[in-house]
């Protein structure tokens, strides 16, 4: 059975920094476009990043572009969210996913940020 | 970039059918067939429920269906029944196959 298992998630200062990771089991990710979603407090998901295959194409929103950085190792088979200078806005569950058939196929159990001083 | 235009809500009873629309720009659901559904239940994480417009993934029930018309999608759920309740998201490619955007949300009321 696939599963992916994010960690790394809790209470962080405004100006702070996390690091994500998520787990993959059951399956590789190197065949797979892996990416982050977010969803904050009774709103609606958000994508946030994404990363090729093979790391060399990534992209982000707009809000997060300079501050975050999406990465991952194959041979871990984990992917990664570094998380800088942090906002009460990004408070939100934090969900990595796999994609295929250009859709979020796999997705984790989510974990929480909470940016608050 | 704004999210896509969904309804906030919609009900129906069971064994009806619905459908929630999903409201974008040429730029996304009108310039690629790279959209999505999600399904998601309280305190759950989403559920892949169909993609590329129309296909349903392995496991999916054939009552989930999708379509689109210009810069609207649509998600019809058939034959509903309790199950079924839950916040519904479209997604769409948005400037080539790196970028993503998801639609506000809907949630399903089942009568």
């Amino acid at each position: 059975e696939v599963h992916l298992v994010e960690s790394g998630g809790g209470l962080v200062q405004p100006g702070g920094s996390l690091r994500l990771s998520c787990a993959a089991s059951g399956f590789t990710i190197r065949n797979f476009w892996m990416g982050w979603v977010r969803q904050a407090p009774g709103k609606g998901l958000e994508w946030v990043a994404n990363i090729k295959e093979d790391g060399s194409e990534k992209d982000y929103v707009d809000s997060v572009k300079g501050r975050f950085t999406i990465s991952r190792d194959n041979a871990r088979n984990s992917l990664f969210l570094q998380m800088n200078s942090l906002r009460a806005e990004d408070t939100a569950v934090f969900y990595c996913a796999a994609l295929s058939y250009m859709a979020f196929d796999i997705w984790g159990q989510g974990t929480v940020v909470i940016v608050s001083s | 970039q704004s999210a896509l235009t969904q309804p906030a809500s919609v009900s129906g009873s069971l064994g009806q059918s619905i459908t929630i629309s999903c409201t974008g720009t040429s730029s996304d659901v009108g310039s690629y067939n790279f959209v999505s559904w999600y399904q998601q239940h309280p305190g759950k994480a989403p559920k892949f429920m169909i993609y590329e417009v129309t296909k349903r993934p392995s496991g999916v029930s054939n009552r989930f269906s999708g379509s689109k018309s210009g810069n609207t999608a649509s998600l019809t759920i058939s034959g509903l029944q309790a199950e079924d309740e839950a916040d519904y998201y479209c997604c769409s490619s948005a400037g080539g196959t790196t970028r993503w955007i998801f639609g506000g949300g809907t949630k399903l009321t089942v009568l």
